[in-house]
């Protein structure tokens, strides 16, 4: 079973600041997508990335395919109320499915 | 152009009970898959629904069930209904099948179980 490790779990910053959220997993992935999640909606896709070192960047966010394509992370610079919500990576391993990672809870105080 | 449709958006039924649960896909996509939310599991993968045929199943008892019509609409059934079946039932598009390019959700169904 492959499994998409998330973390933190749960990260709550100052307006401004920047950060960073990951995701991890043993086995090699062959594309991978994050999502952002709001209250009582559905996720919404970001970015998929499909070639490893992949680097892409859609405003404020920055998002890397490990070399390995093992791993993918996601940096926020200069974070915004409007960032608030729970980010999901979403990973193809081949299985004729999309696993999705535990989630980060991601909160950006005022 | 119309985003994915989840139809009800909130449920509340009793054990035992069954319920059916409505999908209209994007205009063109043909694939639609299920997921089930909840806070302790996050997203598990129930099934996903190709040009009317199921194409893939997560792992999940013979009480969840689903189909596609010719349009691409999706229900899911879900038959003697536990309370661990409370749960955000999303529903999700795509013109590929796997989600490849990305799903479009909806904004799910709320299910409780009392």
């Amino acid at each position: 079973t492959q499994l998409l490790e998330q973390s933190p779990q749960f990260l709550s910053i100052q307006e401004g600041e920047n950060l960073t959220v990951y995701c991890n997993s043993s086995s090699v992935f062959s594309s991978l997508q994050w999502y952002r999640q709001e209250p009582g909606e559905g996720p919404v896709l970001l970015v998929t990335v499909v070639t490893g070192g992949e680097v892409k960047k859609l405003k404020r966010l920055t998002f890397q395919f490990g070399d390995a394509r093992k791993d993918s992370s996601l940096h926020i610079t200069a974070a915004q109320p409007g960032d608030t919500g729970l980010y999901l990576c979403a990973a193809d391993f081949g299985n004729e499915k999309l696993t999705f990672g535990t989630g980060t809870r991601l909160t950006i105080i005022p | 152009k119309a985003g994915v449709t989840q139809t009800p958006r909130y449920l509340i039924k009793t054990r035992g009970q069954q319920v059916t649960l409505s999908c209209s896909p994007i205009s063109g996509h043909r694939s639609v898959s299920w997921y089930q939310q909840t806070p302790g599991q996050g997203l598990q993968f129930l099934f996903e629904y190709f040009s009317e045929t199921q194409r893939n199943k997560g792992n999940f008892p013979g009480r969840f069930s689903g189909r596609q019509f010719s349009n691409s609409r999706s229900e899911m059934n879900v038959s003697t209904l536990e309370l661990g079946d409370s749960a955000l039932y999303l529903c999700a598009s795509s013109p590929l099948m796997t989600g490849g390019y990305g799903y479009t959700f909806g904004s799910g169904t709320r299910l409780t179980v009392v």
